[in-house]
């Protein structure tokens, strides 16, 4: 899987967007990039994908660049509910065994503030 | 609807003894995943079931880890003379199938504990 490289950590104030970005360099073609958060004590979630274009849902955006070698996961209005660590994964498309598993780095802990 | 559950939530054991770790996929879900996060740690894969296929055991730390998954719906994770780096919480996930475009669901998760 390529490497994801992400802040160790951001700080976001409660109402306003929260913009977490992802390096991806060595993505290739047929991968895609998710996100997942991890709230304490809690299994991870599943926030957002894309392949190429930008995405939206009522989670978040997506903004993936055209070279697609980096992201931008966009919490467009943070709640302190969102204070969790972010995970930025590819995956490839087609994967014969292992069935696409799941490989987290070690993401970004965002803390919303009030 | 239900997500994927697990029991026991926690569960303290002493060094050398068996546990067994229980996940309930999500109904309709072929595809069933197990992760552990040791503390301050990323989530690291354990094993993969799809269907009637052979699971893929590749992420299995020891020949102490073992895992079935009767009926193509619950499955188990059983360690066997567990030791203290066995602490860890124990995610399961499943998935519609196993392709990159389904997302994985995960559990609450089992926080094992080794004394």
């Amino acid at each position: 899987d390529a490497k994801t490289t992400q802040p160790t950590s951001m700080d976001c104030a409660e109402g306003r967007a929260a913009n977490l970005p992802c390096n991806h360099s060595t993505i290739s073609g047929n991968e895609y990039v998710y996100w997942y958060r991890q709230i304490h004590s809690q299994g991870p979630q599943y926030i957002i994908h894309g392949l190429k274009n930008n995405e939206t849902n009522e989670m978040a955006s997506l903004i993936i660049t055209e070279d697609r070698k980096s992201s931008t996961l966009i919490l467009p209005h943070a709640t302190l509910r969102d204070t969790a660590v972010y995970y930025c994964i590819v995956r490839p498309i087609l994967q014969e065994t292992s069935g696409s598993r799941l490989t987290f780095g070690e993401g970004t802990q965002l803390t919303v503030n009030p | 609807g239900a997500g994927v559950s697990q029991s026991p939530s926690n569960k303290v054991t002493e060094k050398g003894k068996d546990v067994e770790l229980r996940c309930d996929p999500i109904s309709g879900h072929t595809a069933l995943y197990w992760y552990r996060q040791s503390l301050g740690q990323g989530l690291e894969f354990l094993i993969y079931f799809q269907g009637n296929s052979a699971p893929d055991k590749s992420g299995l730390p020891s020949d102490r880890f073992s895992a079935e998954r009767t009926g193509g719906s619950v499955s188990t994770l059983t360690i066997q003379r567990t030791q203290q780096e066995d602490s860890a919480v124990y995610l399961c996930a499943s998935s519609l199938k196993g392709r990159a475009y389904n997302e994985q669901f995960f559990g609450p998760g089992t926080r094992l504990t080794v004394l």
